[in-house]
């Protein structure tokens, strides 16, 4: 078993449509958690942390529940801009990727 | 924020040759930083994690004389793709963070294409 599991896609989903990826990790040691986005042939760049009460930063909202193991990302009122691979991403003392899910939004 | 700088970020080199990569940290130091490679439509797969000071630790599978790493100071770790060959194209990207509750900073990237 994979330690961070992600559905890869890919989503396509119309501007304004609400989206949301999910992720789940196998080491209950994990300490941190991460969505990035990897634009392609791009480095990843951290879009947002992710904390047991929830966190949300404009049209994003991420959420994680540690009992089980498990990670979301909500994007609402999606852009074009927002066309990207999400990464979820999981930490001890190193940093571990799930497959990615890759989204594109249409017109 | 904290940056990470990788170098250089492309490089087509012969089969049988060897490639050097660079990664610094420029704002702070890292006595920990960790070199992934992703293959085409795949995800970032830790390589290996480099140590300051000390030998760096291998994935498993991950062949530790073909990828030798080098992470002499604080600042700078390199990682050395030895008797390149075709099946070692790939886009290697290393990161380092400032702390073990922080994100990870990643360098640009280095785009590998042996022929």
């Amino acid at each position: 078993r994979k330690e961070v599991e992600q559905d890869p896609g890919p989503f396509n989903v119309p501007e304004g449509a609400t989206v949301a990826f999910n992720c789940t990790y196998s080491n209950s040691a994990s300490q941190s958690f991460f969505w990035y986005r990897q634009d392609c042939r791009k480095e990843p760049k951290l879009l947002m942390s992710v904390y047991s009460s929830g966190n949300e930063d404009g049209r994003f909202t991420a959420q994680l529940n540690r009992a089980s193991q498990y990670i979301s990302l909500l994007i609402r009122d999606s852009k074009l801009s927002d066309s990207a691979t999400y990464l979820c991403v999981v930490k001890r003392y190193d940093m571990r990727f799930g497959a990615g899910t890759r989204l594109t939004v249409k017109p | 924020g904290a940056v990470v700088s990788q170098h250089p970020s492309w490089v087509i080199c012969k089969s049988g040759t060897s490639v050097k990569i660079e990664c610094r940290s420029l704002d702070f130091q890292a006595t920990t930083m960790f070199w992934y490679r992703q293959f085409p439509k795949q995800s970032l797969m830790l390589m290996a994690t480099s140590n300051e000071g000390s030998k760096a630790t291998y994935e498993q599978g991950v062949e530790k004389d073909k990828f030798l790493i080098n992470h002499a100071s604080l600042t700078l770790s390199t990682l050395t793709v030895t008797s390149a060959h075709p099946e070692d194209s790939s886009f290697y990207i290393c990161s380092a963070g400032t702390g073990a509750n922080t994100e990870a900073f990643f360098g640009q990237g280095t785009r590998l294409t042996v022929v």
